[in-house]
């Protein structure tokens, strides 16, 4: 009963390094999501996808870069870590319309960028 | 401005007391309003769905939606601690958009 898998959960870089996190779902669910959640914040949507081989821009997208080449991951990347991302990021994934359905999300990944 | 406004609290109360907590929005175009909770180093789970204005009741939870005025509720009744939790607000905007609101941090004593 794993739902949505986030992978790693915990990781440090320094600054200019690069990561991918990854986000697996065993739902066959076609839409996926990256957010991330900042103190005073709540959630915003970084990437997103409506199904395999597609992405699309949320709110925050610069600085990240995404890929869903498999129906059940998503990928996320950072190409050159900033402090300023150092955040928690929660893959999610729902069967239809987040307005409609719901979103199921993973338990997060926290990521420190010194 | 932001699109959705909700107080981050923390908010404090005892056991069996009842919990008020709210959103108020900036956009007249969303539809569906939706409060999800979370709990300490979890992701966020769905709680209620509403659609329009009006009340939805679950158990001890019930959502309210008044468009007119822009607010959205949700009250929890005889409160747990195992309520103890963030409790998000998120509404529809369309595209696979959902605007979160900042979430309420929530501690229910015994």
């Amino acid at each position: 009963n794993a739902g949505v898998t986030q992978t790693p959960k915990f990781r440090v870089l320094k600054t200019g390094q690069s990561m991918t996190l990854l986000c697996a779902q065993d739902m066959n669910h076609e839409y996926m999501y990256w957010y991330r959640q900042d103190p005073g914040m709540g959630l915003r949507l970084i990437h997103y996808s409506v199904g395999e081989g597609t992405t699309a821009k949320g709110e925050v997208p610069d600085g990240y870069n995404v890929s869903r080449l498999k129906k059940q991951n998503f990928l996320l990347g950072l190409e050159s870590a900033a402090p300023s991302q150092t955040s928690v990021y929660f893959c999610a994934s729902s069967s239809t319309s987040p307005s409609t359905g719901e979103l199921f999300f993973g338990e997060g990944s926290r990521l420190t960028v010194l | 401005q932001k699109e959705v406004e909700q107080d981050p609290g923390p908010l404090s109360v005892p056991e069996g007391a009842i919990v008020s907590l709210n959103c108020t929005y900036s956009n007249s175009a969303f539809q569906y309003f939706m409060w999800y909770r979370q709990y300490s180093r979890k992701g966020p789970e769905l709680l209620m769905y509403t659609y329009s204005s009006g009340n939805k009741e679950d158990g001890r939870f019930t959502a309210q939606v008044d468009k007119s005025s822009k607010y959205i509720s949700l009250f929890i009744r005889d409160s747990q601690p195992s309520d103890s939790a963030t409790y998000l607000c998120a509404l529809d905007r369309g595209a696979q958009k959902l605007v979160f609101g900042q979430g309420t941090r929530l501690t229910i004593n015994p």
